[in-house]
């Protein structure tokens, strides 16, 4: 996970509350994207940003939202937890004229 | 439907043989193409990306690419116990917007 990290690693919330979960790379990289993982779902994009002040909905956008105030940080933010978001999200980063990508560690959200 | 496509197996192979990992995407616009492994409780580390049609070889791992079929593969030889995990195929659609969609994944076990 060089270059991306992710915070908080776990957190465990109560249907309605609210909470921003923080991604930080130091990579320079241009695409960062927020992605949750489900079992058996795979990686489902929730938003994405090609570069610093441009944001985009993936997959599955519905009850999120992002800022990229700058090009190192990229936030998601739950404004009304639901159980249906308890998951395990990514953050990750790409710059494809040198095929590098990176994903951070993972947060571990549950919704109660 | 998903974007992008893979069986989600698993996938069991003895250990000296080949594994052959198979992804088909939908959107005629994806231009690059990317496999990942992915261990059980961590992020996705990148193996390989390949943009032209045709084969990509690093080492035991081969890519292979037919966007005519829309159709992507991954190939390991002598796979390895060590080998065995969740393997993700991903599709970018290059230019402003970079995004890039993931499969749900092959889990691959390959026994001693």
């Amino acid at each position: 996970n060089a270059g991306v990290t992710q915070t908080p690693k776990f957190q465990v919330l109560k249907t309605g509350q609210s909470m921003t979960l923080q991604c930080a790379q130091d990579m320079n990289h241009n695409s960062m994207y927020w992605y949750r993982q489900d079992p058996g779902m795979g990686l489902r994009l929730i938003y994405y940003s090609a570069s610093e002040g441009t944001t985009d909905k993936g997959e599955v956008p519905n009850g999120y939202n992002v800022s990229r105030l700058n090009k190192r940080e990229f936030s998601l933010r739950l404004e009304s937890a639901a159980p249906s978001q308890t998951s395990v999200y990514f953050c990750a980063t790409l710059l494809l004229s040198s095929d590098e990508q990176f994903f951070g560690p993972g947060t571990r959200l549950t919704v109660l | 439907q998903k974007e992008v496509e893979q069986n989600s197996g698993p996938l069991s192979v003895p250990e000296g043989a080949i594994a052959s990992l198979n992804c088909t995407y939908s959107d005629r616009g994806s231009q690059s193409f990317f496999w990942y492994r992915q261990y059980s409780g961590k992020s996705p580390e990148l193996i390989m990306s390949i943009y032209s049609n045709g084969d990509k070889e690093d080492g035991r791992f081969t890519a292979q690419l037919n966007k005519a079929s829309q159709y992507v593969s991954l190939l390991i030889r002598d796979s390895q116990p060590s080998d065995s995990a969740t393997y993700l195929c991903a599709a970018l659609r290059p230019g402003a917007t970079n995004k890039l969609i993931f499969g749900t994944g092959t889990l691959l076990a390959v026994q001693p």
